[in-house]
């Protein structure tokens, strides 16, 4: 079966430091793999994705994302973390291989960050 | 930009009322997508569907209905609203094709309270 785990509830981390993220996943095929944020009171943005290519993705804010295909991870990662940056984050996971109009995501349950001044 | 509107930020409803939530997308996306999100518990997917009235159970269908008339138009239905219901309600959309393809774009949300 398939499914998302986003080890920690929450990360704490102060203004300036590195920060990562942590998504682990399991699917049966290739995955494409997504990184969204959420303000509060808000809907959900896309930060980035990985479907094919380069293991390493960058995209919006800064943020960055590996692709280990071997530890089944896909980690979000920002070189320096700013007070800006705390909100809840989700990872989320489709197969590949998904068939016909299966178009659904596969969604961990958030990992809320607190950017500390 | 591809724009996803819901129809209100905030609903007060009473028990037993039937509930409409409507969602908008501008971009021609091909799939649209009902989320409920409660807090511990993520985005659990209520209904999808994948092309003008179509329509596919998600992973919590029970008490909501669906309709899709329009390619742009997503509609979420309480049939009964019950206090259990009381929700952050999320609609998206997303395309088959293009750059874009896969990735679900959000409205901002309806936060719905039900007495």
């Amino acid at each position: 079966a398939q499914s998302v785990a986003q080890p920690e509830d929450q990360v704490n981390v102060a203004e300036g430091n590195p920060l990562t993220v942590k998504c682990t996943y399991s699917v049966s095929g290739n995955p494409y793999l997504f990184w969204y944020v959420q303000y509060p009171n808000r809907g959900l943005q896309f930060l980035l994705k990985y479907i094919t290519g380069d293991n390493l993705v960058k995209g919006s804010y800064g943020f960055e994302a590996e692709f280990n295909k071997s530890q089944t991870s896909f980690h979000l990662k920002k070189p320096s973390a700013l007070v800006s940056d705390s909100a809840l984050y989700f990872c989320a996971v489709r197969d590949a291989g998904g068939a016909g109009n299966n178009r659904k995501l596969i969604w961990g349950l958030g990992t809320s960050l607190a950017v500390n001044p | 930009d591809v724009k996803v509107t819901q129809s209100s930020r905030y609903l007060v409803k009473r028990t037993g009322e039937k509930v409409f939530l409507e969602c908008v997308q501008d971009m021609d996306h091909e799939n649209m997508f009902w989320y409920r999100q409660d807090p511990g518990l993520g985005l659990r997917l209520i209904y999808f569907s994948y092309d003008v009235k179509m329509k596919e159970k998600g992973d919590i269908p029970e008490g909501y209905s669906v309709s899709r008339e329009k390619k742009e138009r997503f509609s979420l239905i309480l049939e009964s609203a019950s206090t259990n219901q009381t929700s952050m309600y999320l609609c998206a959309s997303s395309s088959y094709s293009g750059r874009s393809r896969e990735t679900q774009y959000f409205g901002p949300g309806t936060r719905l309270l039900v007495l």
